[in-house]
């Protein structure tokens, strides 16, 4: 059965500094791979999306994910973050119509 | 073009009622599939409609249940309600819902609080 994890349920950087957020999936078959944010209170944007293809995608506010298959793994990254990134981020894996989230990571941004 | 759109934001019910929720997709968007999110469980699917039929279903009991209208617009429906169907319900909107097409946009969800 395919499943996400995200092992880092905690986050906190500075402002200005660098974000990478962790992801690993377990899928039989090529993966179709999703990040989503949510600030409270609201639903989930789409950030970016893997469906094949080049291995570093680019999404919406400055993010980019690396598709690593040997490591199983589609990190989020972002090279400079702002206060306004501050949400639960969702990876996710989708076989073809429900999509399977992880548990979520939540960022933290400090002054 | 106008998002996701749920209806009510906000709900609150005692046990052993029944409750339908709203969604209307993105115009155009004829897949539509609900999740339920809570602290605990996080993000699980409830089921997906597609020309108003049902077409993949998630592992919750029978008292959730949903339907598709013509326009795809989709009711959600949860009877007999427990203090644990507590949780924000989210409607996600596709095109079509193969997967090429499976990029789902949500809407802000309806938070159900069961009292």
């Amino acid at each position: 059965a395919q499943s996400v994890t995200q092992p880092d349920i905690h986050i906190t950087v500075s402002e200005g500094a660098s974000l990478e957020l962790r992801c690993n999936y377990s899928y039989g078959a090529t993966p179709y791979l999703f990040w989503y944010v949510q600030s409270p209170g609201q639903g989930l944007q789409l950030l970016l999306k893997y469906f094949s293809g080049d291995t570093l995608v680019q999404g919406i506010k400055g993010f980019e994910a690396e598709f690593k298959r040997s490591q199983s793994s589609f990190n989020l990254r972002k090279p400079s973050v702002h206060w306004s990134d501050a949400a639960e981020y969702f990876c996710a894996v989708s076989p073809g119509y429900a999509l399977n989230f992880g548990k979520g990571t939540s960022l933290l941004v400090t002054p | 073009k106008a998002g996701v759109t749920q209806t009510p934001r906000y709900l609150i019910k005692t046990r052993g009622q029944q409750v339908t929720l709203s969604c209307s997709p993105i115009s155009g968007h004829r897949s539509v599939s609900w999740y339920q999110q809570t602290p605990g469980q996080g993000l699980q699917f409830l089921f997906e409609y597609f020309s108003e039929t049902q077409r993949n279903k998630g592992n919750f009991p029978g008292r959730f249940s949903g339907r598709q209208f013509s326009n795809s617009r989709s009711e959600m429906n949860v009877s007999t309600l427990e203090l644990g169907d507590s949780a924000l319900y989210l409607c996600a909107s596709s095109l079509s819902g193969t997967t090429h097409e499976n990029i789902q946009y949500f809407g802000a969800g309806t938070r159900l609080s069961v009292l």
